[in-house]
Parts: structure tokens; sequence; C-alpha cells
């Protein structure tokens, strides 16, 4: 069974919109963490924003939050006022502590910023 | 701060001929990962140090791949003899600390073309 699934294969947003990006996980760990990645065409996998499963308050940094509903088990990313340059690849990707601290990801989301 | 350095950036050989991928982590980080990733798809992990010590290596196709991280800080991971289906990207990344909330950073990449 899938641990993360992204939903959205693809996504075009306007520039300036909102745009979110769905990440929904499964894992019976109470003690995990979930990441978002961003990989431009150029490859490098960007560190975004981390959510722990006992943090209290919904994760953000600056344009990026994460939308955390812990009871349906979904993760998705919120990219406010998107730009040009939010034009990439983004992952989510989780960690359980009961799995030897391996990161499992999702397929990703291909997310097109038109000008 | 430094990123993690991997070079080549792309590599383009002939099968059956061997290949390899070097990678500086950042200054401090004992943790080293090397992952492989398919068009379209999310990383996939082949090994992991802790220090110089493969820690998991279980997923690492041992007939024709081998990696060492001598002195517990860069690392080469090799391909010998290279088939065609190991066409990629290979991604080596680093962090410092445990625990779920443990973030790996990563370098750009080496593409990898195998004809």
């Amino acid at each position: 069974a899938q641990k993360i699934t992204q939903t959205q294969p693809g996504m075009f947003v306007q520039e300036k919109e909102a745009v979110t990006l769905d990440c929904t996980y499964d894992t019976s760990d109470p003690s995990y963490g979930l990441f978002w990645y961003k990989q431009p065409s150029s490859g490098e996998m960007i560190f975004l924003i981390y959510q722990g499963s006992y943090d209290q308050q919904n994760a953000t940094e600056g344009r990026y939050s994460l939308n955390f509903q812990k009871a349906r088990k979904s993760a998705n990313l919120v990219i406010s006022a998107s730009q040009l340059g939010d034009s990439a690849m983004y992952f989510c990707a989780m960690r359980e502590a009961d799995s030897n601290y391996q990161l499992i990801w999702g397929a990703g989301t291909k997310l097109i910023i038109k000008p | 701060e430094a990123g993690v350095v991997q070079s080549p950036r792309y590599k383009i050989i002939e099968k059956k001929q061997p290949v390899a991928f070097w990678c500086n982590p950042i200054s401090g980080h004992n943790t080293l990962y090397w992952y492989r990733q398919n068009l379209g798809q999310g990383p996939e992990l082949l090994i992991r140090y802790e220090n110089e010590e493969a820690v998991d290596d279980s997923q690492l196709p041992k007939d024709r791949f081998s990696a060492e991280r001598l002195k517990g800080v860069d690392s080469t991971l090799k391909i010998q003899p290279a088939e065609l289906g190991d066409s990629a990207v290979y991604l080596c990344a680093s962090s410092s600390g445990r625990g779920v909330r443990e973030t790996q950073y990563f370098g750009p990449g080496t593409r990898l073309l195998v004809l």
C-alpha cells in the first residue's frame, strides 16, 4: 500500500494565485515527520518545510505553509502568491520513528505557474 | 555555508562501462545518503552512511553497485558494469542529528545516461 499519496500529477496555476498541493499519508506510528521538497528542472531537491506529528501548530516558512489535518492524515502544502520561479516538481515525504528513519517519498506533483 | 557538492553533473557512457559519482556532504554532517531517481518518480534510497559505516544498504544492487565513505566525509558510488536501466539521476544528501525531524539536504545530482 502507498504510504504517501500525491493525487495531482500536474497543476497549472496563474501567477500570484495561491496553490494547494495535496499529500495524504498512511502510518500507524504515533511519531512521524512530514517534509515537502521542491525540485526545479535543474534537479536539486530543495527542502521547503517540515511538520512533526506532535506539533501543535501548522508549520509556516515564508510563502509556504502546511495545512496539517492529522485525523484525515493529510499534509497539504500551500504556496501563497505564486511566482514563476515556483514552477517545479514538489515531493511530499514522511519519516516514521519505527522505520529506521527512512524517508518515504510520494510520486510528486508537477506545478507550472502561468504568467 | 557550502551545500552538498556532487560531480560530475552529467555523464554519458556506453553499457558495460564503469562509472563513478562523487559526493562531498555539508561540513559536520555525519549521515550521508545516496539515492537514485527515475524520471517522474520520487527518490529511491540506495545506501545510508553513519560516519564511515554503511548502516542501510538493503536497496543497493550489490552485484554491480558499490559505495564507500572513507574517513566519514566524502563518498563515492560506483556502477560496474552499467546497464541501460541504470539511466537515472543519482542524488546525494546529508544530514546531522537523528529523529523524525532530521532534515536531509541534497546536492544537485548526477544525470547518468547509459547508451
